[in-house]
């Protein structure tokens, strides 16, 4: 069965300074990865998605993704953080069945100080 | 182009109350679905649609209802509320069925629900 696994459920950081964010999957076939994220008391958006192409994926506000398979993870980073990137992050796995079937990780809350 | 909407934003109910919570989209999308987000879980799937008239259950299906008449709409319905239900639940649309999650799913604002 597919799993997603989001390593801190809190991340700090400064403004200016680099944003870690990191997820691990477990999938028995070539998975479709993504990051959404969801300011409060809002939906969710999508950051980015990996679906088999380039294993380095880059997403919407400076985000980017690498694929690693030898390491099943998929951690989300920003070089710079801003104010307005604190948020909740959700790495997701697309589900065996398909349909669109997603499996959500718990979520990495990230605060951004000034 | 509203995308997907969901009515209430906000809910009370009481333990062994009905009600049903309402999701439209305007994108003509043949995908849609429930999810409930609790506390440090995530998102989790309730039940999902693959096209008018066709639904099916997700992880956690037990004590909701849906159905599909339309394209447009996708009901979530709670025949008797429970203190358990209660959960911020978000509908979800995305163009086409096909398997692998390729397609982008939209997310609604959200029903926060309380039972008490």
């Amino acid at each position: 069965a597919q799993s997603v696994t989001q390593l801190d459920s809190h991340v700090s950081v400064s403004e200016g300074t680099p944003v870690l964010l990191r997820c691990n999957y477990s999938s028995s076939y070539s998975p479709s990865l993504f990051w959404y994220v969801q300011h409060p008391n809002k939906g969710l958006q999508l950051l980015l998605k990996y679906t088999s192409a380039a294993t380095l994926v880059k997403g919407i506000n400076g985000f980017e993704a690498e694929f690693k398979k030898s390491e099943t993870s998929f951690h989300l980073t920003k070089p710079s953080a801003h104010m307005s990137d604190a948020a909740e992050y959700f790495c997701v796995v697309s589900d065996l069945g398909g349909y669109n079937k997603l499996i959500f990780g718990a979520g990495t809350r990230l605060a951004v100080h000034p | 182009n509203a995308g997907v909407t969901q009515t209430p934003k906000f809910q009370v109910l009481k333990t062994g109350q009905s009600m049903t919570l309402q999701c439209a989209q305007d994108m003509n999308h043949e995908y849609m679905s429930w999810y409930r987000q609790d506390p440090g879980m995530g998102l989790r799937l309730i039940h999902y649609s693959v096209g008018a008239g066709i639904t099916d259950q997700g992880e956690v299906p037990n004590g909701y209802n849906v159905s599909r008449s339309t394209t447009e709409d996708f009901p979530l319905r709670l025949l008797s509320a429970a203190p358990s239900q209660t959960s911020v639940y978000f509908c979800a649309s995305s163009i086409g069925t096909s398997g692998g999650g390729y397609n982008e799913q939209f997310f609604g604002p959200g029903t926060r629900l309380t039972v008490l």
